[in-house]
């Protein structure tokens, strides 16, 4: 039973609108919650984060927002750009213990 | 430059035959961690350190062997391979265990069991 789950498997968004990516748990014990982007041939880069006392957190184009009750956090890029294309991974955190989501492939198109 | 690497990038080996994967980090991280990504899985963490002699499994261990007696390497060890470890693999580190502390990823290593 997958922990961590993001539903969206791919997205496809026009170059300079909002790409939303969703990340769904079930795990009430996450106290952290982070985000990667993967491009191909390479490793995960953490892209931003959030404590599991607050609802959201901003840096630059990217704001993550966190609803604790609903077990649910989403990644907001404004406005996207062709370079956002990869592979994004929702990441909640338990101590030392990561669980990552399977990933939503965003395409950026121009 | 501060990295994490991995060898080898990509490894074919039949089942049985052990191997070890290396990975090095040059940023005096204390904490390391193994995973394997397998699709529609995202990845799964298989052991992690939180400094030298000191391991633990992560969600998947079955199958796998650790070390850490430097800082800066956390090698995986397949004594006895079989194709269910056919997967990509990262190691990561980060500088402790703060939940403000981000991974650093090494570029992944391919392996196929046959």
């Amino acid at each position: 039973d997958q922990q961590v789950k993001q539903n969206s498997p791919s997205l496809s968004v026009q170059e300079g609108r909002i790409s939303i990516l969703n990340c769904d748990y079930t795990n009430s014990m996450f106290d952290y919650f982070l985000w990667y982007k993967k491009y191909p041939a390479e490793g995960p880069t953490f892209l931003i984060s959030i404590s599991s006392i607050k609802d959201k957190n901003e840096d630059g184009r990217f704001t993550v927002f966190l609803n604790k009750s609903a077990k649910h956090l989403s990644l907001h890029i404004v406005p996207s750009q062709p370079g956002d294309s990869a592979v994004y991974f929702c990441a909640p955190r338990r101590g030392q213990n990561f669980v990552f989501g399977p990933g939503t492939r965003l395409s950026v198109l121009p | 430059e501060a990295q994490v690497t991995q060898n080898p990038r990509y490894l074919i080996t039949v089942t049985g035959k052990k191997l070890t994967v290396t990975c090095s980090q040059n940023m005096n991280h204390e904490y390391m961690s193994w995973y394997r990504q397998d699709p529609g899985l995202g990845l799964r963490q298989i052991y992690y350190s939180m400094n030298v002699e000191v391991t633990d499994k992560g969600d998947v261990p079955e199958g796998y062997k650790v070390s850490r007696k430097e800082k800066r390497n956390f090698p995986l060890i397949l004594e006895s391979p079989s194709p269910n470890q056919t997967s990509l693999y990262f190691c990561a580190s980060s500088l402790g265990q703060s939940s403000t502390d981000t991974q650093y990823f090494g570029p992944g290593t391919r392996l196929t069991v046959l």
